[in-house]
């Protein structure tokens, strides 16, 4: 059974900082999703990562995969407030479709 | 942008009641989902729906629960009785021929008292 772990649970830091959310997981699997949720709303996707070495950017968040370690990690590059959300990494399985979550991670940005 | 819709975006029951959750997905899209989100945990799959039948459904998707499709556009979660284990949100979501992404839904919050 495939299972999809983050760490931090929880993430507190200051504007301006760095750090990294890590997404490890059990299985083999070639596609990984990162996804943002805000408070009560839906899953907005940010990244998908389709093969191993894959490195995707968006503003201050980077995105990575390494297929062979199975672990993905996303980067925050001089966090801001609006980027206080949980982030979720998903790991899809070989053969189906079915998005498996990770335990999401709350991070709040500080002023 | 095409988008995917949930209708209602709240929904209140008393245990016991059937509830009908219902999601339009992207018009040209061809894979569906279900997953769920109770408050404060991860989401969860539910069940996936393909060539109108399902294709792959987890443990919590029991003989409470089933998918329909009952015409071109809308997808439908059935839940026969509610449990009060069912409180949760639930979202939609759809994928075209390419699968690579799933496109969700706002989300129903289904509130079993």
């Amino acid at each position: 059974e495939l299972k999809v772990e983050q760490n931090p649970l929880f993430l507190s830091m200051q504007e301006g900082k760095n750090y990294t959310i890590y997404c490890n997981y059990s299985t083999t699997s070639d596609r990984l999703y990162w996804y943002r949720q805000d408070p009560g709303k839906s899953l907005e996707s940010l990244f998908v990562l389709l093969s191993n070495g894959a490195v995707k950017q968006e503003g201050r968040l980077m995105a990575s995969l390494d297929t062979k370690a199975r672990l993905s990690t996303l980067h925050i590059t001089a966090a801001v407030h609006d980027l206080s959300a949980t982030y979720f990494c998903a790991v899809v399985n070989f053969g189906n479709e079915k998005l498996t979550f990770g335990t999401g991670t709350r991070l709040t940005i500080i002023p | 942008e095409p988008e995917v819709t949930q209708t209602p975006s709240h929904q209140v029951t008393q245990m016991g009641q059937e509830v009908i959750l219902r999601c339009v997905p992207i018009s040209n899209h061809l894979y569906f989902y279900w997953y769920r989100q109770i408050l404060g945990q991860k989401v969860e799959f539910l069940v996936s729906f393909y060539n109108n039948e399902i294709s792959e459904k987890s443990e919590i998707f029991d003989d409470q629960f089933s998918v329909e499709r009952p015409d071109g556009s809308n997808f439908t979660l059935k839940i026969r009785s509610t449990k009060l284990e069912d409180s949760a949100m639930y979202f939609c979501a759809s994928s075209g021929t390419e699968v690579y992404e799933q496109y969700f839904g706002p989300g129903t919050r289904l509130t079993v008292t």
